[in-house]
């Protein structure tokens, strides 16, 4: 599976972007990388995955780098409910869909 | 509530019972994962089902663990034989497409 590295913690200030990074520069061409967060006591969420063209839904954008071997996950208006840890996964193309885990960034969100 | 529903959320057990969790997924979802959490690591990956059918185990999951899906629907994961080294919060997640699973709130085991 692709090893990714990720900081341990960030603050970001209540209402500004938080800009969560992602390295993951053993990725092969065909390779998703995936966003999730774990709420402290609360299960993992999906938050959004990509390829190559940078995506953006409701809860987040992510922005992939031309060569793939890094990404950062956007939140744009981070609010005290965001505080979480936020894990980036590039796994092994697989079908069954299982997700490997890291230790993640912690991201704490201050007012 | 349509999410994925694991049962009990806590469960205190003393060494070498046997303790068994629940979790139903959500009802169209085929996948289903189970994963255990140890405190600050994220979690890990111990098996998958598609339908009722069991395609992969990791090796963290001992012959002193078992699960099952009967009729594709609910999944039972069983741990016999408990020891303290199996205290973590076992997750359970389900989804329809790849990537996107949902997980439950979890079941914390701690052993005694």
């Amino acid at each position: 599976d692709a090893k990714t590295t990720q900081p341990t913690s960030m603050d970001c200030a209540e209402g500004r972007a938080a800009n969560l990074p992602c390295n993951h520069s053993t990725i092969s061409g065909n390779e998703y990388v995936y966003w999730y967060r774990q709420i402290h006591s609360q299960g993992p969420q999906y938050i959004i995955h990509g390829l190559k063209n940078n995506e953006t839904n409701e809860m987040a954008s992510l922005i992939i780098t031309e060569d793939r071997k890094s990404s950062t996950l956007i939140l744009p208006h981070a609010t005290l409910r965001d505080t979480a840890v936020y894990y980036c996964i590039a796994p092994r193309s697989s079908n069954t869909g299982k997700l490997i885990f890291g230790q993640g960034t912690t991201l704490q969100v201050k007012p | 509530d349509t999410g994925v529903s694991q049962d009990p959320r806590h469960k205190i057990t003393k060494r070498g019972q046997n303790v068994t969790f629940r979790c139903d997924p959500i009802s169209e979802h085929n996948r289903l994962y189970w994963y255990r959490q140890t405190l600050g690591q994220g979690p890990e990956f111990l098996t998958y089902f598609q339908n009722e059918a069991q395609l992969e185990k990791s090796r963290l999951l001992s012959d002193r663990f078992s699960a099952e899906r009967p009729k594709g629907s609910f999944s039972t994961l069983e741990i016999q034989r408990t020891e303290q080294g199996d205290s973590a919060m076992y997750l359970c997640a389900s989804s329809l497409r790849h990537p996107e699973a949902f997980f439950g709130q979890g079941t914390r085991l701690t052993v005694v």
